[in-house]
């Protein structure tokens, strides 16, 4: 499976100021995905990111408050702008395995996000 | 509706003694499931996984599920569980046709009690 790391691993972040994760993988990827996991509860898809074209947001998510970039088939970032106490958060971003695991997402460690 | 359902938040059970975390799903297509598991702290680790053929399907550290098509079910299950088998298990539903999304359930605590 890739392996996927995350930067930053956590982040203490003061209300109104906007952060920016990093999700490196070492293979090329076709799909990464960023998911929301937010204290005590299970995991929300936010966005899909496709190099090359604009990211499509779930319902819920809109690009004002979390733009995604994805220059190449290895990197992408996730923004969690203007922040509140409510964007406090695991944010994890995710890729599907190679040709023969193409069914399967394998996760990076997580950005732990805590808003004050 | 297309939904995945982990019926117990919290499952403790004293170690070695066996363990079953329950998951089921409502779906009208053909589905991929998946099982992760989530160490405090760390992020989430791919148990095992069904895409097709035997129903049975084993994973890591000793973990099995078994398909169920007609109870829409995918239990997770250990025979003799450890104390580092606490943790936070999640069952996940890739739904045929969803743009390659997983849909998670709500996860299970399982914490082993010496």
């Amino acid at each position: 499976s890739a392996v996927i790391s995350q930067k930053p691993s956590r982040d203490i972040c003061q209300r109104g100021t906007s952060l920016t994760i990093q999700c490196q993988v070492d293979s090329q990827v076709t799909m990464m995905f960023w998911y929301r996991q937010q204290p005590g509860q299970s995991l929300t898809l936010i966005a899909t990111a496709n190099q090359g074209s604009e990211a499509t947001y779930e319902s819920g998510f809109v690009i004002d408050k979390f733009p995604i970039s994805r220059p190449n088939l290895t990197f992408s970032t996730l923004t969690v702008s203007n922040m509140s106490p409510e964007d406090s958060s695991i944010y994890l971003c995710s890729v599907e395995g190679d040709r023969e695991n193409q069914e399967t997402q394998y996760f990076g460690p997580g950005t732990r996000l805590l808003v004050l | 509706a297309q939904s995945v359902t982990q019926l117990d938040s919290q499952v403790p059970v004293f170690e070695e003694a066996p363990v079953e975390l329950r998951c089921n799903y409502s779906s009208s297509v053909s589905v991929y499931l998946f099982w992760y598991v989530q160490y405090p702290n760390q992020g989430l680790q791919l148990l095992l996984k069904y895409l097709s053929g035997s129903t049975l399907v084993k994973g890591i550290n000793g973990f099995e599920a078994e398909f169920n098509k007609s109870q829409t079910s995918f239990h997770l299950r250990k025979p003799s569980v450890h104390i580092s088998d606490t943790a936070e298990y999640f069952c996940a539903v890739r739904f045929s046709g969803s743009a390659r999304q997983l849909t998670f359930g709500s996860g299970t605590q399982l914490t082993v009690l010496p």
